[in-house]
Formats: C-alpha cells, structure tokens, sequence
C-alpha cells in the first residue's frame, strides 16, 4: 500500500488477556519500528526489524511482549497477559533502511481494563 | 540525564513570528530526525539530518556533527503549526527527545 497500515486501529481487552497487534510496512521498506506513546507521554522506542531480524530489542519493557516479522514484510505485536500499564497508543514506522526517513503508521490505541 | 535534550519544552508565538526549536545529543548518531504530532494526530516525519541543512517550505533544519545540535527553524509561523515537535536521533539505538509543544496564537 501507499502507506504504513496498522491494525486494528483501537483493540479494547481485558487486564490478562494476550493481543496482537499488526504493522504493514510500505512495500519495499527493509527496516521496521515499533514504538509506544502512553497518555501524556513520550515516544518510547520497543523494537527494530532489518528484514526478519531484529538487531535491537532493548526497548521491549517485559518478556510479555514479542514481536516478529516475517518475509520481511508485515509484523506483529504481542502482548501477553496484559497490564493496564500496557495501555497506549502503538505506533508502528518504517523506512527503507535504517538511515532514510520513517513513515509512520496512525497507531492502535490499546485499553487495558 | 537523557541522551536527547529540547528546548524549550513548551513555546508560545504570535502568528508571523519565527520559531526555533533545539535539539542537542549525547550519543554517536548515524541520523537526526525531527517530527511533528498535532493535537490528537499521528506522527509524521518532517525531516532527516546526517550533516547540514535541509528545508521544506518554511521548516528548515540544520544539524551541526561537531556539536551534537540541531535546530528546527519555522519561518513566517501560523495556528496550523501547532503541534509537538519531537527530536529522535538513530545510532546504536533510538533515542527521542521529549518534545517541544508549540503554540501559535492568531
């Protein structure tokens, strides 16, 4: 598509429950960013994908959360066992390499209850 | 400390005025970023700084390596500029700034 998709765009879950969240990456973009902003807050940095690898996983704030990416196109999110602290807008960006401009997806705005 | 530092954090101009934004950093970086977040909107990239100066309409940005500072200039600002102008660098990692609210009152 001509953009980053992100979906769903809003996901209302249950304190416990696991979700998934997804990012479609402009075609051809090798590198892929996930982020978090919560209410009044910075961006916060989660993950980075070159390809199917991901070079840097520092930012993912517990073992609940994973990502993956597969043929080097969509990836996806996972919560488990969710918190109300995980509560947030989740953006997802991509670019072509790690040194071009990102473009950014419109978020999904996760509610833990 | 934070690896990325803005000024100010909050900003208020009159329509018309001339804006700058400050961005300075403390770690190697590879490329600055400047983005911008409207009230309720997504983000969107304005600009990506490895060395100089780049500008689009009345956004300019300049970066000096030597330093570790980049600035993001507003000519000739209006209302529809408001909005959170956030400073990222990329190196090892990714480090964002906590943003600059602007405001520009008509």
């Amino acid at each position: 598509g001509a953009g980053v998709s992100q979906s769903p765009s809003n996901k209302v879950t249950e304190k416990g429950k696991d979700v998934e969240l997804r990012c479609d990456p402009i075609s051809g973009h090798t590198a892929l960013y996930w982020y978090r902003q919560s209410l009044g807050q910075g961006l916060e940095f989660l993950i980075y994908f070159q390809g199917n690898s991901a070079p840097d996983k520092s930012g993912l704030p517990s073992d609940r959360f994973s990502a993956e990416r597969t043929g080097g196109s969509v990836s996806t999110l996972t919560i488990q066992r969710t918190q109300q602290e995980d509560s947030a807008v989740y953006l997802c960006a991509s670019s072509r390499d790690k040194n071009y401009g990102y473009t950014f997806g419109s978020g999904t705005r996760l509610t833990v209850v | 400390k934070n690896e990325v530092e803005q000024s100010p954090q909050n900003l208020t101009a009159q329509e018309g005025e001339f804006i700058t934004i400050n961005c300075s950093y403390s770690v190697g970086i590879s490329a600055l970023h400047w983005l911008q977040q409207h009230p309720g909107g997504g983000i969107v990239s304005l600009f990506m700084l490895s060395s100089g100066k780049k500008k689009h309409g009345r956004l300019i940005a300049t970066i000096n390596i030597q330093e570790k500072h980049s600035s993001l200039h507003i000519t000739a600002s209006h209302p529809r500029d408001s909005a959170v102008y956030i400073c990222a660098v990329t190196g090892n990692q990714f480090y964002f700034g906590t943003g600059t609210s602007l405001t520009v009152i008509p």
